[in-house]
């Protein structure tokens, strides 16, 4: 069974102070991305990666970065967090490709004050 | 974005009952997949299908590509299907419907 870990997995966080997510995948897989979940928005996705030193924004990148240093690690980064950011956010990794499948990490609870 | 759109939004039935969870999306795709999530919890795949029918136990997934369309149905439910479903399409990345919360009461 995949195996995607994520930490922490809660955050408080200040308005104007940084944030990192952090997620480790024992899977050895290529692809890995960032979610974040809302009320009424589904899951949105914010980076992605397919590899080690790849990263590409996805739908709301705005006001996040990423970075995969390793196969195995994948950082979401919120240089000046804003409450908006408030959400639950999920890492997934998955073999890449048309047939694609993720696997999904536990999620992380932040909450910007 | 694509457009993904699921109905119902949210669904309540009996112990016993079947459940038909629907999903449209706006263009072709290469694959579809759902999943799903328990309150509060992670998110597992349950069907990956990439067009015709497939079963598993009590879910039956069909997707239809021409006609922008997969349905998941939930035959003879139970309560520990209780959970949101989720639709995501497969267009090299996968965009998520807001789900269907389906509750199942004794």
């Amino acid at each position: 069974e995949a195996a995607v870990t994520q930490s922490p997995r809660n955050k408080v966080a200040v308005t104007g102070g940084k944030v990192t997510l952090s997620c480790n995948q024992t899977n050895n897989h290529n692809n890995m991305y960032w979610y974040r979940q809302d009320t009424g928005h589904g899951l949105r996705l914010i980076h992605y990666s397919y590899g080690a030193g790849s990263t590409e924004k996805g739908d709301i990148p705005d006001g996040y970065k990423a970075s995969r240093p390793s196969q195995e690690n994948f950082s979401l980064i919120l240089e000046l967090a804003t409450p908006s950011q408030t959400s639950v956010y999920f890492c997934a990794s998955g073999p890449g490709g048309a047939q694609d499948t993720q696997y999904f990490g536990p999620g992380t609870r932040l909450l910007v004050l | 974005g694509q457009q993904v759109q699921q109905s119902p939004t949210s669904l309540v039935l009996q112990e016993g009952e079947n459940a038909e969870l629907q999903c449209n999306f706006s263009t072709s795709l290469n694959s579809m997949q759902w999943f799903y999530q328990r309150p509060g919890g992670s998110l597992v795949s349950v069907f990956y299908n990439p067009s015709g029918t497939k079963q598993s136990g009590r879910l039956t997934s069909t997707t239809v590509i021409k006609e922008r369309r997969s349905s998941l149905h939930i035959s003879s439910s139970q309560i520990t299907d209780s959970g949101t479903y989720l639709c995501a399409p497969n267009y090299n990345v996968l965009y998520f419907g807001s789900g269907t919360k389906l509750t199942v009461e004794p």
